[in-house]
């Protein structure tokens, strides 16, 4: 089945630090969504993206959606012990479903 | 607080069992999803709602039972699982079509004896 690949698949950076994640399909995808999952929760919509080249921010977090409209990125400016968790992107190859990626996990250190 | 609960949060239960889980939005969407979470493995759609009415089934096996009366509300009917169920299963809502954003509740943890 169609996948989504996130890289890298773990971070582990110190407290201050900028972080890069993205996220590549192998079709074009109209939408691209970013999803952050702490330990215990359910994951929580950050940003949803809707046109190809498009930059949205969240607070200290910045997304866009890739030219080709097969890829997004996600970053995270000056990261704080509470961004911790793991950061999945999701996008619909159709209008039945929404497909996830694998996750990359972050770890922030004092 | 997502606007979509869960209960029970975790369920413990054994082969020969049968139990439900329940999923209530009040977020006023009209579609509602069954997810399944593995480790290491990316969230697997299971079942889709749109206005009450099964729109996917992804080919989950008929142990698990899905059932929707209303839009607001989705049941997981469980009989008869396997260890390889034990997973966090995530219940999830959108406005009315599964290609927009989806809100997810914070899951049930099951395990299987």
């Amino acid at each position: 089945g169609q996948q989504l690949n996130q890289s890298p698949q773990s971070m582990f950076i110190q407290e201050g630090e900028d972080v890069s994640m993205n996220c590549t399909s192998s079709s074009i995808f109209n939408t691209w969504l970013w999803y952050k999952q702490d330990p215990g929760e359910g994951p929580v919509l950050l940003i949803a993206l809707y046109k190809a080249g498009e930059l949205t921010s969240n607070g200290r977090l910045t997304a866009q959606f890739g030219i080709t409209r097969k890829d997004s990125f996600l970053n995270i400016s000056a990261s704080i012990p509470s961004d911790v968790g793991i950061y999945f992107c999701a996008g619909p190859p159709n209008t039945d479903k929404l497909i996830f990626g694998t996750g990359t996990r972050l770890q922030v250190f004092p | 607080e997502t606007g979509v609960t869960q209960t029970p949060r975790h369920l413990v239960m054994g082969m020969t069992n049968k139990k439900s889980l329940k999923c209530e939005q009040h977020l006023g969407h009209n579609a509602m999803y069954w997810y399944k979470q593995s480790a290491k493995k990316p969230l697997e759609l299971m079942f889709v709602y749109n206005f009450k009415e099964q729109t996917e089934n992804n080919s989950v096996p008929s142990r698990f039972s899905p059932e929707c009366p209303n839009s607001s509300h989705l049941f997981l009917h469980l009989h008869t699982l396997q260890p390889e169920d034990s997973a966090l299963y995530l219940c999830a809502s959108s406005l009315d079509r599964a290609n927009q954003p989806q809100h997810f509740g914070d899951g049930t943890r099951l395990s299987i004896l």
